[in-house]
């Protein structure tokens, strides 16, 4: 079965520090998808990336950055010089394929992450 | 609006009531998913709509649950006496393509259930 862990609940850092976002993950499929979305308080998930399990290249995109090592089955976030406004729960979601042509999301339990001035 | 939207975005049902919660997707879009999240949880996959056709129901926790895309679109969840433990935000996705398996699903706003 698949699983997706984020073992940090909360995250509390002060506006300007770096913080990473752990997510390990367990699946047999040999071709699968690994995904980030944003949560803030008015409940939308926002999409933040996806990645192809063959692709492990590092990925930037602005103060984001994401971590994906397949030896350790892990997929992690890093915000750079954090904002008051990266406040949100943040999830990491795996694919699963269905019949047909889609796929659903195996999510997290998410980590909160709080930024403060 | 070019997103997913929801409607009702609150609701409040009395045990044992009968609830209906609609999803427009975005127009054009083949796929629509149906999610549950449990307060302080992750969203847990419910059912898969392609087209009209609802390819896989895995995820709905009980008979009490339905779900229907008549023609293609719009969705309904109806959830058949109401449970405390049906208390949930349910939300809505959708993807374009028939093929290409792992598009980006966009979420709508969620609808908050609260069964008192």
């Amino acid at each position: 079965a698949q699983k997706v862990t984020q073992a940090q609940t909360e995250i509390s850092v002060v506006e300007k520090e770096d913080v990473t976002l752990d997510c390990v993950y367990e699946t047999r499929d040999t071709t699968y998808y690994l995904f980030w979305y944003k949560q803030p308080p008015s409940g939308e998930l926002v999409f933040l990336i996806r990645r192809n399990s063959f692709d492990e290249q590092n990925e930037i995109s602005g103060r984001y950055s994401w971590n994906f090592q397949k030896s350790t089955s892990s997929f992690n976030f890093t915000i750079t010089a954090s904002q008051v406004v990266d406040s949100a729960v943040y999830f990491c979601a795996l694919s699963e394929s269905l019949t047909g042509t889609a796929s659903k999301l195996t999510f997290g339990t998410g980590t909160r992450l709080q930024v403060t001035l | 609006g070019a997103g997913v939207s929801q409607s009702p975005r609150y609701k409040v049902a009395k045990r044992g009531q009968d609830v209906a919660l609609r999803c427009d997707p975005i127009s054009g879009h083949v796929s629509l998913f149906w999610y549950q999240q449990a307060l302080g949880q992750g969203p847990e996959f419910l059912t898969y709509f392609q087209n009209e056709a609802q390819l896989d129901k895995s995820g709905l926790p009980s008979d009490r649950f339905f779900a229907e895309r008549p023609e293609g679109s719009v969705s309904t969840l109806k959830i058949q006496r109401t449970q405390q433990e049906d208390s949930a935000v349910y939300l809505c996705a959708s993807s374009a393509p028939l093929w290409g398996a792992d598009d980006e699903q966009y979420f709508g706003p969620g609808t908050r259930l609260t069964v008192t």
